[in-house]
């Protein structure tokens, strides 16, 4: 299947700094991304839809300007978290949306999702 | 919220036993889809159904779907310890690419 890859892994930041989070699709070429959050043995929970060349999609009760979403190539997508506090650490997961036509009938839609960034904020 | 519940929340069984997963959801969707995560870990898609089927399989894996009930299950053949990990149902809605999970079940697989 299709790879997708975020950086860092996991980052480790103090109170009130930024944080950059990029994902990247590697094999297909992506005009949708999304951003997840995910708490410790929860389920996910969609933040935002980031689609390229446009502004982000977010979901209720997300901060845009907490979270900063930029899709500047049909390959990378960036969340930012602004002034970072320790209610934000979380484990951030991205997806990436891989849409084919097959045929006329026929097509493939599947997100491939990135293995995650452990962010803890001190 | 469309999110949908999964039951049971968590599943501990004997290695070579079945274990059967089931999703319910709250609106129609267009399909529903089966993902992997192992702990701290991202997720594997491992197969979508959409609303015109009512079965699909892959490998030890069987899923079925009954959109008059709004439940989904998964079923897992034959099982390894290698399975051990959380398992969430995705709905997706027409005309929206969106994904909305279910809460998870939580599976270990007992040597």
């Amino acid at each position: 299947g299709a790879v997708v890859s975020q950086h860092p892994s996991w980052v480790i930041c103090k109170s009130g700094t930024s944080v950059k989070i990029e994902c990247r699709s590697l094999d297909f070429q992506a005009t949708t991304m999304f951003w997840y959050r995910q708490f410790p043995k929860q389920s996910l929970m969609l933040m935002a839809t980031s689609n390229e060349g446009s502004k982000a999609t977010y979901e209720q009760g997300v901060e845009k300007d907490k979270f900063l979403i930029n899709h500047a190539s049909l390959t990378l997508s960036t969340l930012t978290v602004t002034s970072a506090h320790p209610e934000d650490s979380s484990f951030y997961i991205c997806s990436a949306r891989d849409f084919r036509v097959i045929t006329a009938e026929n097509y493939t839609d599947t997100q491939y999702f990135g293995p995650g960034t452990r962010l803890t904020v001190l | 919220s469309q999110q949908g519940e999964e039951d049971p929340q968590a599943l501990s069984i004997q290695e070579g036993e079945n274990a059967t997963m089931n999703c319910s959801y709250k609106t129609s969707i267009n399909n529903l889809q089966w993902y992997r995560q192992n702990s701290g870990r991202g997720l594997v898609h491992l197969i979508l159904i959409r609303s015109n089927e009512r079965e699909k399989h892959s490998g030890r894996l069987r899923v079925t779907l009954d959109t008059s009930k709004k439940s989904s299950s998964l079923l897992i053949t034959a099982s390894r310890a290698a399975d051990t990990a959380s398992y969430f149902c995705a709905t997706e809605v027409f005309g929206n690419e969106k994904l909305t999970f279910g809460t998870g079940t939580r599976l270990t697989i007992i040597p």
